[in-house]
């Protein structure tokens, strides 16, 4: 069974732009989230879909957001990018809501 | 972090020896997970133990969860130079917030 995919796997960006990142989840999982990895905040916990539904959100301004598609495939949103959002982002998928989560290899964001 | 930290934060020992690795938590929880991550990767899942569990075991791996103490601690018997890599707990509270520790950087040597 193939696991989770992220892509890209890299991206450059310059400040202000918008970026939309993908995940797809392994095939029947039907849970997704989404994670930000920094080496000054560690891994913080961005939102989590489940059945197209919003379940959970974390700390992060507006400028995150994300969505999941009746396939439980999600892209995540971050509009108007700023320099602290260079980070490794790390997408999860469970086969249910609160199951054990699996990751992907993450996508790395550099901001400039 | 907002809810766990994991102690030692690195931890440097010879192959074939024990690495213990501990991780203490504010709140209650549903459940705490270890993951493993090599250098800047995807976290690999190692083992779940749920709020009303003491002791879990999976192969190498050893996990204990003290509720009253609010900690967890990872035992990685016969350790390989294939260990070496970042080992985070993860809990999931009673608010289906989901945290990760800050981290323990194991080194193997051969």
């Amino acid at each position: 069974k193939a696991g989770v995919t992220q892509t890209p796997r890299y991206l450059i960006k310059t400040r202000g732009q918008q970026v939309t990142l993908s995940c797809s989840p392994i095939s029947g999982h039907r849970s997704v989230s989404w994670y930000q990895q920094t080496p000054g905040q560690g891994l913080q916990f961005l939102f989590e879909y489940f059945s197209e539904t919003q379940r959970n959100k974390g700390n992060f301004p507006g400028r995150f957001s994300g969505r999941q598609f009746s396939n439980s495939r999600s892209e995540m949103n971050v509009s108007t990018l700023e320099l602290g959002d260079s980070a490794l982002y790390l997408c999860a998928s469970s086969l249910a809501w609160r199951d054990t989560q699996y990751f992907g290899p993450g996508t790395r964001l550099t901001v400039l | 972090s907002q809810q766990g930290e994991e102690d030692p934060q690195a931890l440097s020992i010879q192959e074939g020896e024990n690495a213990t690795m501990n991780c203490s938590y504010k709140t209650s929880i549903n459940n705490l997970q270890w993951y493993r991550q090599n250098s800047g990767r995807g976290l690999v899942h190692l083992i779940l133990i749920r709020s009303n569990e003491r002791e879990k075991h999976s192969g190498r791996l050893r996990v204990t969860l003290d509720t009253s103490k609010k900690s967890s601690s990872l035992l990685i018997t016969a350790s390989r130079a294939a260990d070496t890599a970042s080992y985070f707990c993860a809990t999931d509270d009673l608010v289906n917030k989901f945290y990760f520790g800050s981290g323990t950087k194991l080194n193997v040597k051969p």
